[in-house]
């Protein structure tokens, strides 16, 4: 089955700099490549979604590049702001199941 | 994007005795499925929830110990049965709104066993 790898398990960075978080995955057959934010105790909230035709997805201070041949897609946080400290979750699912699977999570943590 | 909402929002339960937690839409959905987050982990999926048919089970799940009912397409129920402190989690459905392709979570259900 459909194995995700999320780097780092941790990150804290300065207000103002750029957050990087890495997933790689296993079946090439999969197509849709979400981003969750979880703050604490709260609901995984989705933020940005990329899909197996497109390469790179921005919006806003968020961005998220798929590289299909590597099998691995990263999302890019830039200007981070106290408020972007939470835990992020990268997935994957194929076509036709809608099924995700979730990376083991990332805990940034954004200082002032 | 739909509204969802579970209930109970959480709940403290005795080893042995199982609960009923449900799964409200406000719109019709295709796909419904039930996650499992246990504590300082990641989600997993445990099961489709099905309308008209039995859910569909991710291994490591069966449908003895986490029953699902999908009566129609805007509810979804999840059993937990016979449980043990190993259950403790949050327990959350999701749902896929195809006109924008993108899936979304419900409030979840923070179960504590005892």
């Amino acid at each position: 089955g459909e194995n995700v790898e999320q780097h780092p398990s941790t990150l804290s960075v300065q207000e103002g700099d750029s957050a990087v978080i890495k997933c790689t995955y296993s079946d090439s057959a999969s197509n849709y490549f979400p981003w969750y934010k979880q703050e604490l105790g709260k609901r995984p909230q989705l933020i940005i979604d990329i899909r197996s035709n497109v390469g790179e997805k921005k919006d806003q201070r968020i961005a998220v590049t798929l590289n299909k041949t590597a099998k691995h897609f990263s999302l890019h946080i830039t200007e981070t702001q106290p408020e972007d400290s939470a835990v992020y979750f990268c997935a994957v699912s194929k076509r036709n199941t809608d099924k995700l699977i979730f990376g083991t999570g990332t805990r940034l943590q954004v200082f002032p | 994007s739909a509204v969802i909402s579970q209930k109970p929002s959480r709940d403290i339960c005795q080893r042995g005795t199982s609960l009923t937690i449900q799964c409200q839409v406000d719109s019709q959905v295709t796909m419904m499925f039930w996650y499992r987050q246990q504590p300082g982990q990641s989600l997993t999926l445990i099961a489709t929830a099905n309308q008209g048919s039995e859910a569909t089970y991710e291994s490591g799940f069966v449908i003895d110990k986490f029953p699902i009912s999908r009566p129609n397409l805007t509810f979804s129920t999840l059993t937990v049965s016979n449980m043990s402190p190993e259950d403790s989690s949050i327990y959350l459905c999701s749902v896929v709104d195809y006109w924008q392709g993108e899936q979304f979570f419900g409030p979840g259900t923070r179960l504590t066993v005892l």
